[in-house]
């Protein structure tokens, strides 16, 4: 079946570096676009960055800009997000999701279980 | 950048019908999708381009969009549908997507 499993998640202090990664099944990766969104602890859904099929484009929420990396390795079928600099404010809950399209963004169809990320001295 | 607004939470009996609105500037230009997030698990799709329905989600679920406001629509609510509600779109001028803050939906 479609399936997305996150991994990578912990306890990172302040400063710090983090990387997750999104394994997909059941599909044909190299035709979607690919997200990352997070909810921070009893907040709403707030989108991250997204990945074009071919890795080509990538855009990012301006609260990540520089210090987030996406990206994807279509060979194994497993997106990343490459997190520097971490602050106390990335504390969230981070969900992978499959877009509904390969190129331009949509919309998100197939969602993982999440990761969790604690940023904390 | 673009802001969608939705109401904190509402209330609604079994049985009858919920109408979770999403405000935007000129949303009815955009494509709306919503996402159903149970207490502990991950969003789901619900509707996607403002009225079709992903195989699997019932019937009682349903879209529209027009003007400044986006709808989603649940008749004859069941204790099951009791959850948070978030609307979305991608923005294509800040090339950023976005979500709005969500609706808590509690069946009485």
């Amino acid at each position: 079946q479609v399936q997305l499993v996150e991994s990578g998640g912990g306890v990172v202090q302040p400063g710090r570096s983090l990387r997750l990664s999104c394994a997909a099944s059941g599909f044909s990766f190299i035709n979607y676009a690919m997200h990352w969104v997070r909810q921070a602890p009893g907040k709403g859904l707030e989108w991250v960055a997204v990945v074009s099929f071919d890795g080509g484009t990538k855009y990012y929420v301006d609260s990540v800009k520089g210090r987030f990396t996406i990206s994807r390795d279509n060979s194994k079928k497993t997106m990343y997000l490459q997190m520097n600099s971490l602050r106390a404010e990335d504390t969230a809950v981070y969900y992978c999701a499959r877009d509904l399209h390969g190129g331009w963004p949509v919309g998100m169809d197939v969602w993982g279980q999440g990761t969790t990320v604690t940023v904390s001295s | 950048s673009y802001v969608l607004t939705q109401p904190p939470s509402m209330s609604v009996a079994p049985g009858k019908t919920a109408r979770i609105t999403c405000g935007g500037n000129n949303i009815g230009s955009k494509s709306v999708h919503w996402y159903q997030q149970r207490p502990g698990q991950a969003p789901v799709l619900v509707i996607y381009y403002d009225t079709d329905r992903p195989s699997g989600i019932p019937e009682r679920f349903s879209g529209s969009n027009s003007g400044n406001t986006a709808t989603l629509t649940i008749s004859r609510i069941e204790a099951g549908d009791e959850a948070d509600y978030y609307c979305q779109v991608w923005d294509a001028s800040s090339t950023h997507l976005v979500f709005g803050g969500g609706t808590k939906l509690s069946v009485l």
